[in-house]
């Protein structure tokens, strides 16, 4: 069965570092996300992205965070300078389209901010 | 308005037993409810879905409930199994819209 793949599994950074985590896509998928999970909290979303441009995103993706499908099969995600409250799970999703589709989760990047 | 209210945070079940996970919404423009479970070091995984024009769907031992004048909805697992142990999540999307706002998630432990 086809899956969103994400790497890498686990990033540490230095506080005000920029950090890449990558996330490869089901392959015939057109939306794509990130959301991100604090320790023990909710998953949270963070950005949607479609047709090569972000189609919506939350109070939390301010101009820190960054997205982009740099080929036809991988999708980031960019922190610029990174703060410890970014420490989180960030998973990467995609769906075949909009709404009242499901979305599909990768396994995650375990970011640590030190 | 856009929260998802998930209850209980935690719950233990004995094998062979019903776990019911409840979850209500405000929003009334919501019109897709799917439910994932994530084992520990994995990502959600979609495990049932349902729209409010039913008001229940089943697949396999897992039901979706779906009281839309009571902005509710529930898991239903029956016959649970060990195997079942893993934090789950109800989330609702609004057709349209890309994002889904999740709950806040129920640990379920299933004790053989």
């Amino acid at each position: 069965e086809p899956e969103v793949t994400q790497t890498p599994s686990h990033q540490v950074t230095q506080m005000g570092q920029e950090v890449i985590l990558r996330c490869v896509p089901i392959s015939n998928h057109l939306y794509f996300y990130w959301y991100r999970q604090i320790l023990g909290q909710k998953v949270e979303f963070l950005v949607s992205f479609y047709n090569n441009e972000i189609s919506e995103k939350s109070e939390i993706f301010d101009d820190q965070f960054s997205v982009e499908r740099p080929d036809g099969s991988n999708f980031t995600l960019k922190i610029r300078s990174t703060k410890l409250e970014d420490s989180a799970m960030y998973f990467c999703a995609s769906s075949v389209r909009e709404g009242n589709q499901p979305q599909h989760f990768g396994d995650g990047t375990r970011l640590s901010i030190l | 308005q856009q929260q998802v209210k998930q209850s209980p945070q935690s719950l233990i079940v004995q094998k062979g037993g019903i776990s019911i996970i409840n979850c209500a919404y405000e929003n009334t423009a919501f019109d897709y409810f799917p439910w994932y479970q994530q084992f520990p070091g994995k990502g959600p995984a979609l495990l049932i879905a349902i729209r409010p024009d039913v008001s229940e769907k089943k697949e396999g031992r897992f039901t979706i409930s779906f009281n839309k004048s009571a902005k509710q909805f529930s898991l239903h697992i029956m016959d649970s199994q060990p195997g079942d142990s893993a934090t789950y999540f109800c989330a609702a999307g609004i057709q349209g819209a890309q994002k889904l706002v999740f709950g806040q998630g129920t640990r379920l432990t299933i004790n053989p």
